[in-house]
């Protein structure tokens, strides 16, 4: 069984601020985890993905996230957060093989970025 | 490149009603999962089809099925509506699964 949580159901940043958004996971099997951004009235865009290849993985938009299997954490970063960011960002889970594709999701995280 | 296409885009049926919702992956994507999104439940799960055939399938009732044709096309279908039906149906695509799947924009179903 895998779940995720997502600690902070709404984070508030200044422009400029470090964007930190952090995600737990629990998996039975060596995990695939995943970072996805929903803006208002649209579908999930895929930010990044860890697939057990390097634990530091560089998304899109000046994003990246650190896979730490000790701590089963996978935080969302940005060095400096810009208005256009403002969105809800979703923490997955899915396992490796066939039968283990689904991706399971948490609860979100809504980021709001201040002028 | 084109995205995964989900047709239509809003939806408004009544309860009892029956609704099917239809997806079209990127041309090469042999994989395809269903999405339930409410503001309550957040993302769940529906199934996934992999060359025609169910692969995973999600805690939904036997109301909700689908299915995937040879051109990797897919459809679900939602029978007997129920106002809690009500929710924002998301597709996704993948080329083998597993490695990230790609969204549509959704269909948005209000059940009334």
């Amino acid at each position: 069984a895998q779940s995720v949580t997502q600690l902070g159901s709404h984070v508030s940043v200044s422009e400029g601020a470090l964007v930190l958004l952090r995600c737990n996971y629990s998996s039975s099997v060596p995990p695939y985890l995943f970072w996805y951004v929903q803006y208002p009235n649209q579908g999930l865009q895929l930010l990044l993905k860890y697939t057990s290849a390097a634990t530091l993985v560089k998304g899109i938009n000046g994003f990246e996230a650190e896979f730490k299997k000790s701590e089963t954490s996978f935080h969302l970063t940005k060095p400096s957060a810009h208005m256009s960011d403002a969105a809800e960002y979703f923490c997955a889970v899915s396992g490796s093989g066939g039968s283990n594709y689904k991706l399971t999701f948490g609860k979100g995280t809504l980021l709001t970025v201040n002028p | 490149k084109a995205g995964v296409t989900q047709t239509p885009r809003y939806l408004i049926k009544t309860r009892g009603q029956q609704v099917t919702l239809s997806c079209s992956p990127i041309s090469g994507h042999r994989s395809v999962s269903w999405y339930q999104q409410t503001p309550g439940q957040g993302l769940q799960f529906l199934f996934e089809y992999f060359s025609e055939t169910q692969r995973n399938k999600g805690n939904f009732p036997g109301r909700f099925s689908g299915r995937q044709f040879s051109n990797s096309r897919s459809e679900m279908n939602v029978s007997t509506l129920e106002l809690g039906d009500s929710a924002l149906y998301l597709c996704a695509s993948s080329p083998h699964g597993g490695n990230g799947y790609t969204f549509g924009s959704g269909t948005r179903l209000t059940v009334v």
